[in-house]
Parts: C-alpha cells; structure tokens; sequence
C-alpha cells in the first residue's frame, strides 16, 4: 500500500502568516491528491482536489501544488477560522491512504 | 438540501456485529460510488470501503477485509456497512462519503460527507 506522510505534524503561527504543509508519498501517485480540512467534532472537508484545484467555495488563500511525490498545501494569510487539522489524502489507487494530519493552530 | 446522514452506531461488545446506514438526499445517489471512513478517537482517518454505482464492485481496507461488507440499495438511495467479528480497533466514528464526479469508475476525491456515526466496540 501506498504510504502517504505529512509534516509537521502541528504547527503554530500568526494571523496574516503564510504557512505550508508537505506531503510525501511512498511512490508516485500522479496529481491525484486531495486535502482536507478538518475541524474539531466535524466532518472533513475538501478544500483541494487533483493537487491543485480548489474546491467550489474554499478561499483563494488556500493552493495546492507538487506532483508525483511531494505535495504541499499552502494557506496564504492564515485567519482565525483556519483553525483546524489538514489531511492529505490519495487516491491513486482504493487503499485512499491518508497522512497522518496536521493540527494548525493560531498564535 | 444535499447531504448524507448516517445511523446505527452504538456500544457492542468485541465480537458482535453491528451495521451502519447512510441515507442520502437531495442529489442522483445512484450516479455515484460511495466510500466509508472512520476516525478512531484522538486519530486519523483512516479509509474503509467503497462500493461502485451498480454494486459490481466493493473495496476493502486490509484491516476490515472479510469481517466488513459494503452494500447499497439505490432505489432507497441508502449505503449500508455490516460489521461483523468486531475489534475494540474499531470504535471509531464511521462517516459516509460521496465523491466529486458521477460515474466515475476510477478513485476520486471526496466532496460530500456525512455527519458521522460513532461505534465503540468494549466489554
């Protein structure tokens, strides 16, 4: 199965930072990964589909880039309402694999 | 109003059985495979099945293969998971998930999900 890892695993930062967060996987997975935005005691949400499309109604702040193995998701002007955990996720292939998360907290 | 709304979650005992719905509403439920996710407390999420359009194919996580079988029934616009030879590593939260293209024979993202239902498997 593919391995999806996801860094760092929390991150602190200001109202007004850029910050990004990496995804690596195990082998190559083309453009076919999704990110999600996960708040506490809700659903995940998508936020970015085939690496890089944003999904209908989801800030521009948000962007997707990489391919193949290394993927980021970058969140431009961080708000308080970004408050929450990011899941990368592949779908290559029906293992779907998710990285581990990262809880991104506001300063 | 599009959305999903799952049921029948609950406290069982390792070992027994349970089984999840999930009712879909307000889009074309036969049109689209659909995917269980779960999320053990405190932890990631963590793929669980997925089923075709038509039924003709179902996919299983290693962990939950030949314990778990995904169906659906289109004409109630309904997706079922029977759980059976549960783990205390199952208690989880069980969502329900829709993708974001119909007939889509390939995997794909997930744009739609439900609200959750939560299982927790002790004695």
């Amino acid at each position: 199965d593919i391995q999806m890892t996801q860094s760092p695993s929390t991150l602190s930062a200001s109202v007004g930072d850029s910050v990004t967060i990496t995804c690596r996987a195990s082998q190559s997975i083309s453009n076919w990964l999704a990110w999600y935005q996960q708040k506490p005691g809700k659903a995940p949400k998508l936020l970015i589909y085939r690496t890089s499309s944003l999904q209908s109604g989801v800030p521009s702040r948000f962007s997707g880039s990489g391919g193949g193995t290394e993927f980021t998701l970058t969140i431009n002007s961080l708000q308080p309402d970004d408050l929450a955990t990011y899941y990368c996720q592949e779908y290559n292939t029906y293992s779907y694999t998710f990285g581990g998360g990262t809880k991104v907290q506001i300063k | 109003e599009v959305q999903l709304v799952e049921s029948g979650g609950g406290p069982v005992n390792p070992g027994g059985s349970l089984r999840l719905s999930c009712a879909a509403s307000g889009f074309t439920f036969r049109a689209y495979s659909m995917n269980w996710v779960r999320q053990a407390p405190g932890k990631g999420l963590e793929w669980v099945s997925s089923i075709s359009t038509s039924s003709t194919y179902a996919y299983y996580a290693n962990s939950v293969k030949g314990r778990f079988t995904i169906s659906r029934d289109n004409a109630k616009n309904s997706l079922d998971l029977q759980m059976n030879s549960l783990r205390d590593e199952d208690t989880a939260v069980y969502y329900c998930a829709r993708p974001t293209y119909e007939y889509d024979s390939t995997p794909d993202a997930f744009d739609l999900w439900g609200q959750g239902t939560m299982v927790t498997v002790s004695s």
